[in-house]
C-alpha cells in the first residue's frame, strides 16, 4: 500500500456532464500518473505529473485535463463526457530514486460509467 | 511509439502444470515489470526486472530479462488456483510505463 486513494470509488453520469476524480497521495511522491484500462487495451496513460503544476500528456489524452496544485493531489477531468469514456480508472505514483528503480503503486480505481 | 505485445492473450492450464507468458516490446528499455490483477481488484506489483539477463523468483512465478531480444517470461512452475488472476508487463521508458495487453491466466483443478 503506497498510502494512495482515489475519489469516487463509482460514478455514473450523463453524456455532456463534467466529471473530475481525485487521486491522493500521503508519500510526496513527484511523479503521480492517470490510467485508463479497458477490455484488450491494457492499460493507457492518460496524462502524467513530475511535480507541482508539471503535467505532460499520455497516450490516450484527448477529452481529458489534469491539474496538481498541490503535492498530494493529482485531478483528472472530463470536460464533456462521452460514453467511450466509459473505463475503470487508476491512479500510479512512481518510486523514484538514484538507483533508477522506476516501481509504480496503483490506487485502488474508479469506476466510471457514462450513459 | 513503443509497443508492448503479450502471449498468450488467454490462458487456461490444469493445476501442477508449467507454463511460459511472453512479453515482447519494440524498443531498447533495461527496465521491465510484472503486475497482477484479480478481478475487480487493482495492480498488484510482482517484479521489477531492472538489466539483462535479470532473473527475480517468487514461489511458483519465475521472471526474466533478456533486453537483446526485447524479451521478458513470466514462467509459471507447478500452477494452483490462486495464480488464476490476468498477468500484466510494463516497459519503463522515458518517465512512462507503457504496458501489455496483459495475460488473463485461469488455473483448472
Amino acid at each position: 500500500d503506497a498510502g494512495i486513494t482515489q475519489s469516487p470509488r463509482h460514478k455514473v453520469t450523463e453524456t455532456g456532464t463534467p466529471v473530475t476524480l481525485r487521486c491522493h497521495q500521503t508519500e510526496n511522491h513527484r511523479y503521480m500518473y492517470w490510467y485508463r484500462q479497458d477490455p484488450g487495451h491494457g492499460l493507457r496513460l492518460i496524462h502524467y505529473s513530475y511535480g507541482v503544476k508539471d503535467t505532460d500528456k499520455g497516450e490516450v489524452s484527448d477529452g481529458y485535463s489534469v491539474s496538481r496544485s498541490k503535492t498530494e493531489d493529482f485531478l483528472l477531468t472530463l470536460e464533456s463526457a462521452t460514453s467511450s469514456q466509459t473505463s475503470v480508472y487508476f491512479c500510479a505514483i512512481r518510486l523514484a530514486s538514484g538507483a533508477s528503480y522506476n516501481e509504480q503503486f496503483f490506487g485502488p480505481g474508479t469506476r466510471l460509467t457514462v450513459l | 511509439e513503443l509497443k508492448v505485445e503479450q502471449n498468450p492473450l488467454f490462458l487456461s492450464m490444469q493445476e501442477g502444470k508449467n507454463y511460459t507468458i511472453y512479453c515482447n516490446y519494440s524498443t531498447t528499455s533495461d527496465r521491465l515489470y510484472w503486475y497482477r490483477q484479480d478481478p475487480g481488484k487493482s495492480l498488484e506489483s510482482l517484479f521489477v526486472l531492472l538489466s539483462n539477463g535479470a532473473v527475480k523468483q517468487e514461489g511458483r512465478l519465475m521472471a526474466s530479462l533478456d533486453t537483446k531480444a526485447r524479451l521478458s517470461t513470466l514462467h509459471i512452475t507447478a500452477a494452483v488456483h490462486d495464480l488464476s488472476a490476468t498477468y500484466f508487463c510494463a516497459v519503463d521508458m522515458a518517465d512512462q510505463f507503457y504496458f501489455g495487453t496483459g495475460t488473463s491466466l485461469t488455473v483448472i483443478p
